[in-house]
């Protein structure tokens, strides 16, 4: 039972670069969501989802999308890279009932140059 | 101004003190209340879970909620080098079906031998 797990683990880009992030979970949670932490902002949600094929803009979407086309996995999505999207990214999954409870992935460090 | 404070800190203390964090909230419909604890460059990991008010024990772990004041504590006794991290606090509303949590920027604890 692995839990959270994200790939890739840190990744540099240029200006204007595109890339995908990857979180897939195998404890079967429905709730899916992404963050970014910045420091002494805390975690800011990007986006978050419930099940296959829906989704949600969080506090500060701006610049990212996201799909979850499979239940275990929810990619999120830089189309055009910018310096202010230099940040930690973590996922985090829930079950639909049982608690509040998140569990977090070990995080991407994304330096965007 | 943010929904959820909490001091950056860093908080400097000897081996074998007391830690007290504390976090303070604006918006009163909050009633589920949490603490993670996060080392460098590792994801969040739950510590701590409350519902409404009233304190938790857990080991040498004590969370306080005081929902009159909006005011939440995270007691830590007998502390050791390995609970040096950085701790934030965490709160979602009654009612959000989506589960979403909104974070303190938290506080950078070292526990110095």
């Amino acid at each position: 039972n692995a839990g959270v797990t994200q790939t890739p683990k840190f990744r540099v880009l240029k200006t204007g670069q595109s890339m995908t992030l990857l979180c897939a979970q195998d404890m079967n949670h429905e709730y899916m969501y992404w963050y970014r932490q910045d420091p002494g902002m805390g975690l800011r949600l990007i986006h978050y989802s419930v099940g296959e094929g829906t989704t949600a803009k969080g506090e500060v979407p701006d610049g990212y999308n996201v799909s979850r086309l499979k239940k275990q996995n929810f990619l999120l999505g830089l189309e055009s890279a910018a310096p202010s999207q230099t940040s930690v990214y973590f996922c985090a999954s829930r079950p639909l009932t049982g608690g509040e409870t998140q569990y977090f992935g070990p995080g991407t460090r994304l330096l965007v140059l | 101004q943010k929904e959820v404070e909490q001091d950056p800190g860093p908080l400097s203390v000897p081996e074998g003190a007391i830690v007290s964090l504390n976090c303070t909230y604006s918006n009163s419909a909050f009633q589920y209340f949490m603490w993670y604890r996060q080392y460098s460059r590792k994801g969040p990991e739950l510590l701590m879970y409350t519902y409404s008010s009233g304190n938790k024990e857990d080991g040498r772990f004590t969370a306080q909620v005081d929902k009159s004041s909006k005011y939440i504590s995270l007691f830590i006794r007998d502390s050791q080098p390995s609970d040096s991290a950085t701790y934030l606090c965490a709160m979602s509303l009654t009612g959000d079906s989506w589960g979403k949590l909104q974070f303190g920027a938290g506080t950078q604890v070292v526990v110095t031998p």
